[in-house]
């Protein structure tokens, strides 16, 4: 069964580094998204991305994030200088039908952990 | 603007015991309605969904209705096992947008 794969599972880095986390959607899908998880805290939208662009994004997403799809395949998304509250289980997600039915399919996300 | 309320965890139950997990929206338009659920250091899945008013999704012996007129959502099943326990999302899709809003999350702890 297709899924979506995220890498690294846990990463580790130091305040003010830049963090890159990927994602590999399922290859027919067109919609991706990134959302993250505070720990014990809700699931919270952070960007959609369609036809090589953002098609909408929350008021987390500032500046210090942006996001890719360098090669067809891959699907990152960066920060640029990493803060403390931005340690969080990160999720990739995508869909392949029409934006208001089709159901988004889930990696199991990256934990990215701030010191 | 959208948004899920569900109600709060943990739930703890015993095996066996019948499970509600109640969650209703705010949403402007007909939104699709999900029901996400993430065991212990996995991600989320999908459990169930109904796009439109009176849909029952069921999945797994769980069920959830579409109820217009209440706004609800509610996940139900008969009989938890303690594989069920996890967190339970409540999510919608809402108009011509793409993205999924998703509720606060009930724990549900299953015990022998």
């Amino acid at each position: 069964e297709p899924e979506v794969t995220q890498t690294p599972s846990h990463q580790v880095t130091q305040m003010g580094q830049e963090v890159i986390l990927r994602c590999v959607p399922i290859s027919n899908h067109l919609y991706f998204y990134w959302y993250r998880q505070i720990l014990g805290q809700k699931v919270e939208f952070l960007v959609s991305f369609y036809n090589n662009e953002i098609s909408e994004k929350s008021e987390i997403f500032d500046d210090q994030f942006s996001v890719e799809r360098p090669d067809g395949s891959n699907f990152t998304l960066k920060i640029r200088s990493t803060k403390l509250e931005d340690s969080a289980m990160y999720f990739c997600a995508s869909s392949g039908v029409g934006a208001n039915t089709g159901e988004l399919f889930f990696g199991e996300g990256s934990r990215l952990t701030v010191l | 603007g959208n948004s899920v309320t569900q109600m709060e965890g943990p739930v703890t139950l015993s095996e066996e015991a019948f499970l509600t997990i109640n969650c209703t929206y705010t949403a402007t338009g007909y939104p699709s309605l999900f029901w996400y659920v993430q065991y212990p250091g996995e991600g989320l899945q999908l459990l169930l969904k109904a796009t439109k008013a009176d849909d029952k999704g069921s999945n797994k012996g769980f069920e959830a209705t579409y109820r217009k007129e209440t706004t609800s959502f509610h996940l139900e099943k008969g009989s938890v096992q303690v594989s069920d326990s996890a967190v339970y999302f409540c999510a919608l899709r809402a108009g011509t947008a793409s993205k999924l809003t998703f509720g606060t999350g009930t724990r549900l702890q299953v015990t022998l």
